[in-house]
């Protein structure tokens, strides 16, 4: 009964490789993204996309390319990687309600290592 | 440029104190102040948030104190525990379909025994 799901949880790979992380979510929400944390802990958007349009796209090279097949699922591929995309990578969902605001609820991330 | 501001970076505290971690935001616009804890190997989980219209909220051990004059907000963790050890971010969004949170820069909090 996992919220927020992400595959892998690992990924090792080397320079200039493409890769893809996957994200899923059996929220029902409409609005999906996709954050970068750096070694330092620091949390940044990435891109968020919201019953699949792309509404976010945050000074991210175009090496990374997001794509929502449908409202529950947004990929996140990387061409062309680099010693500096290594970072853990959360995918995260929510459901705007006036009253309470934008709750976000977050996977359990993937830590992308490239060597 | 850093629109939220945390502070401290690390704080200890020992058990059945009261942990205090303050944050201050430049954005007026910003309408939705949420608290996140992260474990280690762990995705930030939503802790408790609170909306400007308010100048406290509380849920449990947890408060969030909310000054809209001076553009700041903490959360208060009282009688903190060894299971509260964590890393702490606040946030701030613009209310909004697909607002993106911008986090603060993190606290690590160790409760001793």
């Amino acid at each position: 009964d996992t919220a927020v799901s992400q595959t892998p949880k690992y990924l090792v790979t080397q320079m200039g490789n493409d890769k893809s992380i996957k994200c899923e979510q059996n929220l029902g929400h409409d609005t999906m993204y996709w954050y970068k944390q750096d070694s330092k802990k620091f949390l940044k958007i990435m891109f968020s996309y919201n019953n699949k349009e792309l509404i976010i796209n945050e000074t991210v090279p175009n090496r990374f390319s997001p794509k929502s097949p449908d409202k529950a699922h947004l990929n996140l591929h990387i061409n062309s990687l680099e010693l500096g995309d290594s970072a853990v990578y959360f995918c995260a969902s929510s459901q705007e309600i006036r009253v309470t605001g934008n709750e976000q609820y977050f996977g359990p991330g993937t830590r992308l290592t490239v060597t | 440029q850093q629109q939220v501001k945390q502070s401290p970076q690390s704080l200890i505290v020992q058990k059945g104190g009261i942990s205090i971690i303050n944050c201050a935001y430049e954005n007026t616009a910003f309408d939705y102040f949420p608290w996140y804890q992260q474990f280690p190997g762990k995705g930030p989980a939503l802790l408790i948030a609170i909306r400007p219209d308010v100048s406290e909220k509380k849920e449990g051990r947890f408060t969030i104190s909310f000054n809209k004059s001076a553009k700041q907000f903490s959360l208060h963790i009282m009688d903190s525990q060894p299971g509260d050890s964590a890393t702490y971010f606040c946030a701030a969004s613009l209310t909004g379909s697909a607002s993106k949170l911008t986090f603060g820069t993190g606290t690590r909090l160790q409760v001793t025994l």
